[in-house]
């Protein structure tokens, strides 16, 4: 059982490029999560999705996009990337009525 | 602006000690609150939580105080051991009246050193 998967795990970016970062779960989930953390900041919520065709802003959701076009993927895109937005992301899932938020591995973004 | 304020942001404890972390919130539409534990490299994983309506919770050597009225929450770790060296994330939860969806907002996190 595989839970939540990130891809990539590593990245670096030109500053202006643009990338997608995809999440997969396996678990039938709802709900699903894109976080940010950074050094002393936490995990910020970027932008989540309550369910299938569905999103919705976070915290931070400046310079990203989602698109949740299957339930058991969850897409983060970057259209320009800024030197700000290097990080590491983490993606999380939840099923409904649930409390318990799964996460992947996640993604660390270099942009230079 | 934080609406989860952690402290301390690290933390060193002789093994066998007891660790504290405290957090707290301002918000009292959270109506749930987990702490979850990260180890270098994965991804955060809950350990504990607890509900407003009750003042303690206890699972093994880790123990969350809740303090409703003064809006704040700790979790101790008795017993401290080696393996329990990571960052700790408290973190405070509520379902959107917009989306209906349920959202949590994380503190900064503790980085917790444990001394063999």
């Amino acid at each position: 059982n595989a839970g939540v998967t990130q891809t990539p795990k590593f990245r670096v970016l030109k500053t202006g490029q643009s990338m997608t970062l995809l999440c997969a779960q396996d678990m039938n989930h709802e709900y699903m999560y894109w976080y940010r953390q950074d050094p002393g900041m936490g995990l910020r919520l970027i932008h989540y999705s309550v369910g299938e065709g569905t999103t919705a802003k976070g915290e931070v959701p400046d310079g990203y996009n989602v698109s949740r076009l299957k339930k058991q993927n969850f897409l983060l895109g970057l259209e320009s990337a800024a030197p700000s937005q290097t990080s590491v992301y983490f993606c999380a899932s939840l099923w409904t009525g649930g409390t318990e938020a799964f996460f992947g591995q996640g993604t660390r973004l270099t942009v230079v | 602006q934080q609406q989860v304020k952690q402290s301390p942001q690290s933390l060193i404890v002789q093994k066998g000690g007891i660790s504290i972390i405290n957090c707290a919130y301002e918000n009292t539409a959270f109506d749930y609150f987990p702490w979850y534990q990260q180890f270098p490299g994965k991804g955060p994983a809950l350990l504990i939580a607890i509900r407003p309506d009750v003042s303690e919770k206890k699972e093994g050597r880790f123990t969350i105080s809740f303090n409703k009225s003064a809006k704040q929450f700790s979790l101790h770790i008795m017993d401290s051991q080696p393996g329990d060296s990571a960052t700790y994330f408290c973190a405070a939860s509520y379902v959107s009246l917009n989306t209906g969806g349920f959202k949590t907002i994380f503190g900064a996190g503790t980085r917790l050193f444990v001394k063999a």
